[in-house]
């Protein structure tokens, strides 16, 4: 089993629409990352969340870190087909090296 | 050069081939890390390098070496692979802040096929 639960594992919506893609875990974190990546090309870091409760926004991305720090969403909104990609979560804990990561979301926008 | 550079970004070779990847980060970075990405399997993490030093083998067969000889560079050396091998390989670095890690910086990948 993973320690990050990504859902929904596929979402494929029409242009305009809005979706929320969830990222759960029993563990606590430091820090929880959201990357977009596109086929064939590295994971692109799209925002970093370090405190309960943080809202991020970047355009029409929203990035919440719940308040107990084990979990995270990101919330697109009116999407657009060049919001298509695999979107990851990636999380730290506590004074450990490296990170762990969600299974992806892989999202389809068709126009 | 900015960011997180890996060479080569495609990669073809048979079964009993020696080749080696190649990573170097320009972000002043202490840790750097590789993964395996294959089709339809979550991104796997396979080793992890902090200051030089090797803290992490997630029991990763011994046809993959890894070798980190300063904190800017990092090295996959690969030999005698399986066509279950071939996947997207990344690099990636990141840097701790009171001891926690916060971002990590990924390269484009290398595209390895085994034949």
């Amino acid at each position: 089993t993973q320690l990050l639960e990504q859902s929904p594992q596929f979402l494929s919506i029409q242009e305009g629409e809005n979706l929320t893609v969830y990222c759960n875990s029993s563990s606590v974190f430091s820090s929880l990352q959201w990357y977009r990546q596109e086929p064939g090309e590295g994971p692109v870091l799209l925002v970093t969340v370090v405190t309960g409760g943080e809202v991020k926004k970047l355009k029409r991305l929203t990035f919440q870190f719940g308040d107990a720090r084990k979990d995270s969403s990101l919330h697109i909104t009116a999407a657009q087909p060049g919001d298509t990609g695999l979107y990851l979560c990636a999380g730290a804990l506590y004074n450990f090296n490296k990170f762990y990561f969600g299974s992806g979301t892989k999202l389809n926008v068709k126009p | 050069e900015t960011g997180v550079t890996q060479t080569p970004r495609h990669l073809v070779m048979g079964m009993t081939n020696k080749k080696s990847l190649k990573c170097e980060q320009h972000l002043g970075h202490n840790a750097m890390y590789w993964y395996k990405q294959s089709a339809k399997k979550p991104l796997e993490l396979m080793f992890v390098y902090n200051f030089k030093e090797q803290t992490e083998n997630n029991s990763v067969p011994s046809r993959f070496s890894p070798e980190c000889p300063n904190s800017s560079h990092l090295f996959l050396h690969l030999h005698t692979l399986q066509p279950e091998d071939s996947a997207l390989y990344l690099c990636a670095s990141s840097q701790a802040r009171d001891g926690n890690l916060r971002e990590q910086y990924f390269g484009p990948g290398t595209r390895l096929t085994v034949t």
